[in-house]
């Protein structure tokens, strides 16, 4: 079946620090792959997202590059603010139109530091 | 402002009491989804619906229900039967049409007593 598979938390930093989150997965097919950024309390929102081998997702400072051949989906920023401080969930479709729901990892709760 | 809305945002109930959480979508997606979310771990689905009067179950939907009579609402009922309810529960929608996208509402944390 399908899994994910994302670094153990909490993750803490310093501000402007270089912060890389990781994300392997496992599909039996071509899957489309998620970040979601949770905020306390409140419900997910889309970071980014990629759908084909070698696309690169990009939101507000966040990168991921959808790499098939190590089955990972790593997310980068280059300076990281406090208000970056979150739980961040990678996610994986591979059901043809996310019709069947999506795969979660259990998420990385980053704290960032001033 | 289309968006997903989830009522009430905090929920108590008593052991053996029936609860109805409330999900309601204005972005005309068909696709709805209810996942729970426990401390520590990632969303598991419960159930879902790709159109009005259809729906499956997830990987957990046991002591849940679900109905699908309008396009816009999706409610879970969290059954007297689910032995371990107390989580957060989330919602979801997302088009058919070839976007695996899911947008999410604000969550219900429900509490039993």
């Amino acid at each position: 079946g399908n899994s994910v598979t994302q670094m153990e938390g909490p993750v803490t930093l310093s501000e402007e620090a270089f912060l890389t989150i990781n994300c392997t997965y496992t599909a039996t097919g071509y899957p489309s792959l998620f970040w979601y950024v949770q905020y306390p309390g409140e419900g997910l929102q889309l970071l980014l997202k990629a759908t084909k081998a070698d696309d690169k997702g990009s939101n507000k400072g966040f990168e991921a590059t959808y790499r098939k051949e190590t089955t990972s989906f790593h997310l980068e920023k280059g300076s990281v603010q406090v208000s970056d401080s979150a739980v961040y969930f990678c996610a994986l479709s591979d059901r043809g139109g996310g019709a069947d729901g999506l795969t979660f990892g259990k998420g990385t709760h980053l704290i960032i530091q001033p | 402002d289309g968006g997903i809305t989830q009522s009430p945002k905090y929920l108590f109930r008593k052991e053996g009491q029936n609860v109805t959480l409330s999900c309601e979508q204005n972005l005309n997606h068909d696709a709805m989804y209810w996942y729970r979310q426990d401390p520590g771990q990632g969303l598991r689905l419960i159930y879902y619906s790709q159109i009005v009067n259809d729906f499956q179950k997830g990987d957990i939907a046991e002591g849940y229900s679900v109905s699908r009579e309008k396009k816009e609402s999706f409610p879970l009922t969290v059954t007297s039967a689910q032995k371990n309810p107390t989580a957060f529960y989330l919602c979801a929608s997302s088009t058919d049409r070839g976007t695996d996208t899911q947008y999410f509402g604000p969550g219900t944390r429900l509490t039993v007593l």
